[in-house]
């Protein structure tokens, strides 16, 4: 079936140190999988991307990790600030119709 | 500002009512898609429509329609509304008919149901 599990849902870290969510997916056929933050009370917007014929891409302090055996793609934060605090969503596509979220994961940097 | 335009921004109705949520995408978007968020849950996908055709479909109640004009505006009805449809609805726009490009939000339309 259409699965996207997020893990944690939620991470608490230190100002300036590392943050890691990590997404699985049910589908091998999935090709397309985006990472949306949404601040407190707004709109998801996409921060970053990734598609299956990649294994990663980074865009200054944030980067994806796809493997693609695994089922499963991170997004890491380095340097984190505080206005990486908010809602991160991995999703996955399948069939290429269907964008499924996962559960979100809640950041808070700590200053 | 994404470019989608979505109103109302807050409802509050009562149980068994119907209302009607409108979404206009941006520019040039051909594809509408409806999100429902409930509180502190993620985004469950409902439907999606593609320059006037249903193109994909979620899980979306049978007490839930939507539709998209030729002009590309989409409406969401949900009718016999329960306490448990309060939630965030949002609508998102894209240039292409597949799910592999980004989606632009609009800031949602929040249902109360009491």
């Amino acid at each position: 079936g259409e699965n996207v599990e997020q893990h944690p849902s939620t991470l608490s870290v230190q100002e300036g140190d590392s943050a890691v969510i990590k997404c699985t997916y049910s589908d091998s056929a999935s090709n397309y999988f985006p990472w949306y933050k949404q601040e407190l009370g707004k709109r998801p917007q996409l921060i970053i991307d990734i598609r299956s014929n990649v294994g990663e891409k980074k865009d200054q302090r944030i980067a994806v990790t796809l493997n693609k055996t695994a089922k499963h793609f991170s997004l890491h934060i380095t340097e984190t600030q505080p206005e990486d605090s908010a809602v991160y969503f991995c999703a996955a596509t399948f069939g290429n119709e269907k964008l499924t979220f996962g559960t979100g994961t809640r950041l808070t940097i700590i200053p | 500002d994404s470019g989608v335009t979505q109103t109302p921004k807050h409802l509050i109705t009562a149980t068994g009512q119907r209302v009607t949520l409108r979404c206009s995408p941006r520019s040039g978007d051909l594809s509408v898609y409806w999100y429902q968020q409930s509180l502190d849950q993620g985004l469950q996908f409902l439907i999606q429509y593609y320059n006037g055709e249903e193109r994909a479909k979620g899980n979306i109640l049978e007490r839930f329609s939507a539709q998209q004009f030729p002009d590309l505006h989409s409406e969401l009805n949900l009718s016999s509304l329960e306490l448990g449809d309060s939630a965030l609805y949002f609508c998102a726009s894209s240039d292409r008919a597949g799910n592999t490009g980004e989606l632009f939000f609009g800031e949602g339309s929040r249902l109360t149901v009491l």
